[in-house]
Protein backbone atom coordinates (compact mmCIF):
# COMPACT_ATOMS: atom_id res chain seq x y z
CA UNK A 1 0.00 0.00 0.00
CA UNK A 2 1.28 3.19 -0.83
CA UNK A 3 2.34 5.57 1.92
CA UNK A 4 3.21 9.11 2.61
CA UNK A 5 4.90 10.30 5.93
CA UNK A 6 5.91 14.04 6.81
CA UNK A 7 7.62 15.61 9.46
CA UNK A 8 7.16 16.96 11.74
CA UNK A 9 3.78 17.12 12.06
CA UNK A 10 3.95 20.76 13.52
CA UNK A 11 6.40 23.58 14.13
CA UNK A 12 6.52 26.84 15.54
CA UNK A 13 8.94 29.45 14.36
CA UNK A 14 9.71 33.07 14.64
CA UNK A 15 9.77 35.40 11.26
CA UNK A 16 13.02 35.34 10.05
CA UNK A 17 13.54 31.67 10.52
CA UNK A 18 14.48 29.27 8.04
CA UNK A 19 12.42 25.99 8.24
CA UNK A 20 12.91 22.22 6.34
CA UNK A 21 9.87 20.07 5.95
CA UNK A 22 9.90 16.37 5.13
CA UNK A 23 8.59 14.10 3.02
CA UNK A 24 8.94 10.65 2.59
CA UNK A 25 7.09 7.98 0.43
CA UNK A 26 6.81 4.65 0.05
CA UNK A 27 5.47 3.76 -3.60
CA UNK A 28 5.02 0.66 -5.76
CA UNK A 29 6.37 2.58 -8.86
CA UNK A 30 7.03 6.27 -8.01
CA UNK A 31 6.40 9.09 -10.82
CA UNK A 32 5.97 12.11 -9.00
CA UNK A 33 5.91 13.91 -6.08
CA UNK A 34 4.11 17.54 -5.34
CA UNK A 35 3.91 19.93 -2.62
CA UNK A 36 1.17 22.46 -1.59
CA UNK A 37 0.21 25.12 1.06
CA UNK A 38 -3.07 24.87 2.20
CA UNK A 39 -3.60 27.85 4.19
CA UNK A 40 -7.54 28.66 5.54
CA UNK A 41 -9.25 26.61 2.70
CA UNK A 42 -8.25 24.98 -0.35
CA UNK A 43 -4.74 23.89 -1.03
CA UNK A 44 -2.90 25.27 -3.90
CA UNK A 45 -0.12 24.26 -5.92
CA UNK A 46 3.75 24.64 -4.74
CA UNK A 47 6.58 22.43 -6.95
CA UNK A 48 6.28 18.94 -8.66
CA UNK A 49 9.44 16.70 -8.36
CA UNK A 50 9.95 13.52 -10.97
CA UNK A 51 13.83 14.08 -11.39
CA UNK A 52 16.37 13.30 -8.38
CA UNK A 53 18.43 15.96 -7.44
CA UNK A 54 16.70 18.56 -9.34
CA UNK A 55 15.97 21.74 -7.43
CA UNK A 56 13.18 23.62 -7.97
CA UNK A 57 12.50 27.39 -6.81
CA UNK A 58 9.73 30.01 -6.43
CA UNK A 59 11.24 33.11 -3.97
CA UNK A 60 12.14 32.09 -0.64
CA UNK A 61 10.98 28.12 -1.60
CA UNK A 62 12.53 25.70 -2.78
CA UNK A 63 12.51 21.95 -2.55
CA UNK A 64 14.27 18.79 -3.79
CA UNK A 65 13.72 15.29 -4.60
CA UNK A 66 15.77 12.12 -3.43
CA UNK A 67 14.83 8.86 -5.13
CA UNK A 68 17.93 7.08 -3.45
CA UNK A 69 16.18 7.94 0.00
CA UNK A 70 12.73 8.20 -0.86
CA UNK A 71 12.04 11.31 0.51
CA UNK A 72 12.21 15.23 -0.55
CA UNK A 73 12.36 18.34 1.78
CA UNK A 74 10.76 21.42 1.32
CA UNK A 75 12.56 24.74 2.66
CA UNK A 76 11.26 27.96 3.32
CA UNK A 77 13.85 30.78 4.20
CA UNK A 78 13.41 34.03 6.18
CA UNK A 79 10.49 33.17 6.92
CA UNK A 80 6.77 35.17 7.04
CA UNK A 81 3.67 35.37 9.15
CA UNK A 82 2.13 34.46 5.72
CA UNK A 83 3.57 31.45 5.63
CA UNK A 84 1.80 30.01 8.53
CA UNK A 85 0.11 27.24 6.88
CA UNK A 86 -0.17 22.77 6.69
CA UNK A 87 2.10 21.74 3.69
CA UNK A 88 1.05 18.67 1.75
CA UNK A 89 3.31 16.38 0.42
CA UNK A 90 1.81 14.02 -2.39
CA UNK A 91 3.07 11.24 -4.68
CA UNK A 92 1.53 9.53 -7.83
CA UNK A 93 3.12 5.94 -9.12
CA UNK A 94 2.28 4.84 -12.96
CA UNK A 95 -0.16 2.27 -11.83
CA UNK A 96 -2.46 3.37 -9.27
CA UNK A 97 -5.29 5.85 -9.52
CA UNK A 98 -4.02 7.85 -6.61
CA UNK A 99 -2.36 11.06 -6.02
CA UNK A 100 -1.53 9.57 -2.21
CA UNK A 101 -1.41 12.55 0.25
CA UNK A 102 0.59 12.57 3.75
CA UNK A 103 -1.19 14.41 7.05
CA UNK A 104 0.73 17.70 6.43
CA UNK A 105 3.27 19.90 8.41
CA UNK A 106 1.66 22.50 10.24
CA UNK A 107 3.83 26.00 10.40
CA UNK A 108 3.11 28.94 12.80
CA UNK A 109 5.34 31.56 12.10
CA UNK A 110 5.04 33.95 14.93
CA UNK A 111 6.03 37.98 14.65
CA UNK B 1 -12.39 34.24 -11.88
CA UNK B 2 -11.85 30.66 -13.55
CA UNK B 3 -11.39 28.06 -11.20
CA UNK B 4 -13.74 25.73 -8.89
CA UNK B 5 -17.01 26.00 -7.11
CA UNK B 6 -18.01 24.56 -4.00
CA UNK B 7 -21.18 24.17 -2.43
CA UNK B 8 -22.53 24.42 -0.15
CA UNK B 9 -19.68 25.99 2.05
CA UNK B 10 -20.85 23.84 5.02
CA UNK B 11 -24.13 21.76 5.75
CA UNK B 12 -25.38 19.60 8.80
CA UNK B 13 -26.90 16.80 8.48
CA UNK B 14 -28.95 14.00 10.13
CA UNK B 15 -28.02 10.53 9.82
CA UNK B 16 -29.74 8.75 7.10
CA UNK B 17 -30.41 11.62 5.18
CA UNK B 18 -29.02 11.59 1.31
CA UNK B 19 -27.10 14.55 0.25
CA UNK B 20 -24.99 15.85 -2.72
CA UNK B 21 -22.29 17.80 -3.08
CA UNK B 22 -21.93 20.31 -5.46
CA UNK B 23 -18.80 21.13 -7.84
CA UNK B 24 -18.41 23.00 -10.90
CA UNK B 25 -15.13 24.00 -12.60
CA UNK B 26 -14.53 26.55 -15.52
CA UNK B 27 -11.37 25.75 -16.75
CA UNK B 28 -12.42 23.09 -18.70
CA UNK B 29 -10.32 20.21 -16.83
CA UNK B 30 -11.04 16.64 -18.37
CA UNK B 31 -10.07 15.12 -14.86
CA UNK B 32 -11.78 15.43 -11.85
CA UNK B 33 -11.60 14.29 -7.79
CA UNK B 34 -13.09 13.86 -4.82
CA UNK B 35 -11.45 14.22 -1.67
CA UNK B 36 -12.17 13.90 2.37
CA UNK B 37 -9.93 15.35 4.73
CA UNK B 38 -9.79 14.45 8.18
CA UNK B 39 -7.46 15.25 11.04
CA UNK B 40 -4.42 13.50 11.17
CA UNK B 41 -4.90 11.20 7.89
CA UNK B 42 -4.45 14.34 5.22
CA UNK B 43 -6.74 13.84 2.00
CA UNK B 44 -8.11 10.80 0.84
CA UNK B 45 -9.40 10.30 -2.45
CA UNK B 46 -13.16 8.95 -2.87
CA UNK B 47 -13.98 9.30 -6.37
CA UNK B 48 -11.95 11.06 -9.52
CA UNK B 49 -13.32 11.01 -13.24
CA UNK B 50 -10.97 11.18 -16.22
CA UNK B 51 -13.00 12.74 -19.00
CA UNK B 52 -16.91 13.20 -18.75
CA UNK B 53 -18.52 9.88 -18.86
CA UNK B 54 -16.06 8.31 -16.74
CA UNK B 55 -16.03 7.67 -13.38
CA UNK B 56 -13.52 5.43 -11.08
CA UNK B 57 -12.98 4.73 -7.53
CA UNK B 58 -10.45 6.04 -4.93
CA UNK B 59 -8.85 4.85 -1.79
CA UNK B 60 -12.28 5.87 0.39
CA UNK B 61 -15.19 5.09 -2.30
CA UNK B 62 -17.28 3.38 -0.14
CA UNK B 63 -21.13 5.25 0.89
CA UNK B 64 -19.91 7.60 -1.77
CA UNK B 65 -21.36 8.02 -5.64
CA UNK B 66 -20.74 9.79 -8.32
CA UNK B 67 -21.23 11.17 -11.69
CA UNK B 68 -19.81 12.88 -14.23
CA UNK B 69 -22.40 13.77 -16.85
CA UNK B 70 -20.48 17.05 -18.88
CA UNK B 71 -16.91 18.55 -18.30
CA UNK B 72 -17.90 21.11 -16.08
CA UNK B 73 -19.78 19.31 -13.06
CA UNK B 74 -18.98 16.32 -10.83
CA UNK B 75 -21.58 15.72 -8.13
CA UNK B 76 -20.56 13.99 -5.22
CA UNK B 77 -23.99 12.24 -2.72
CA UNK B 78 -23.91 10.41 0.02
CA UNK B 79 -27.00 8.14 0.11
CA UNK B 80 -27.55 7.44 3.51
CA UNK B 81 -25.61 9.90 5.74
CA UNK B 82 -23.42 8.40 8.46
CA UNK B 83 -21.87 10.15 11.49
CA UNK B 84 -18.11 8.65 10.47
CA UNK B 85 -18.48 10.96 6.84
CA UNK B 86 -18.47 13.66 9.40
CA UNK B 87 -15.37 15.63 7.04
CA UNK B 88 -14.08 18.50 5.08
CA UNK B 89 -15.18 18.05 1.69
CA UNK B 90 -12.40 19.04 -1.50
CA UNK B 91 -13.35 18.78 -4.87
CA UNK B 92 -10.48 19.39 -7.54
CA UNK B 93 -9.49 18.96 -11.27
CA UNK B 94 -6.56 18.66 -13.65
CA UNK B 95 -6.07 19.19 -17.21
CA UNK B 96 -5.31 15.68 -18.15
CA UNK B 97 -5.41 12.93 -15.25
CA UNK B 98 -2.20 12.02 -14.44
CA UNK B 99 1.05 13.51 -13.95
CA UNK B 100 -0.31 17.36 -13.62
CA UNK B 101 -0.67 19.53 -10.58
CA UNK B 102 -4.41 19.88 -9.21
CA UNK B 103 -6.30 22.62 -8.68
CA UNK B 104 -8.72 22.80 -5.76
CA UNK B 105 -12.18 24.01 -4.41
CA UNK B 106 -12.12 25.82 -1.21
CA UNK B 107 -14.11 23.07 0.80
CA UNK B 108 -17.58 22.13 1.95
CA UNK B 109 -17.64 21.07 5.64
CA UNK B 110 -20.08 18.54 6.44
CA UNK B 111 -21.23 17.40 9.64
CA UNK B 112 -23.18 14.80 10.15
CA UNK B 113 -25.42 14.23 13.26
Amino acid sequence: EDKVVQSPLSLVVHEGDTVTLNCSYEVTNFRSLLWYKQEKKAPTFLFMLTSSGIEKKSGRLSSILDKKELSSILNITATQTGDSAIYLCAVRDNYGQNFVFGPGTRLSVLP
Amino acid sequence: IAGITQAPTSQILAAGRRMTLRCTQDMRHNAMYWYRQDLGLGLRLIHYSNTAGTTGKGEVPDGYSVSRANTDDFPLTLASAVPSQTSVYFCASSVQYGNQPQHFGDGTRLSIL
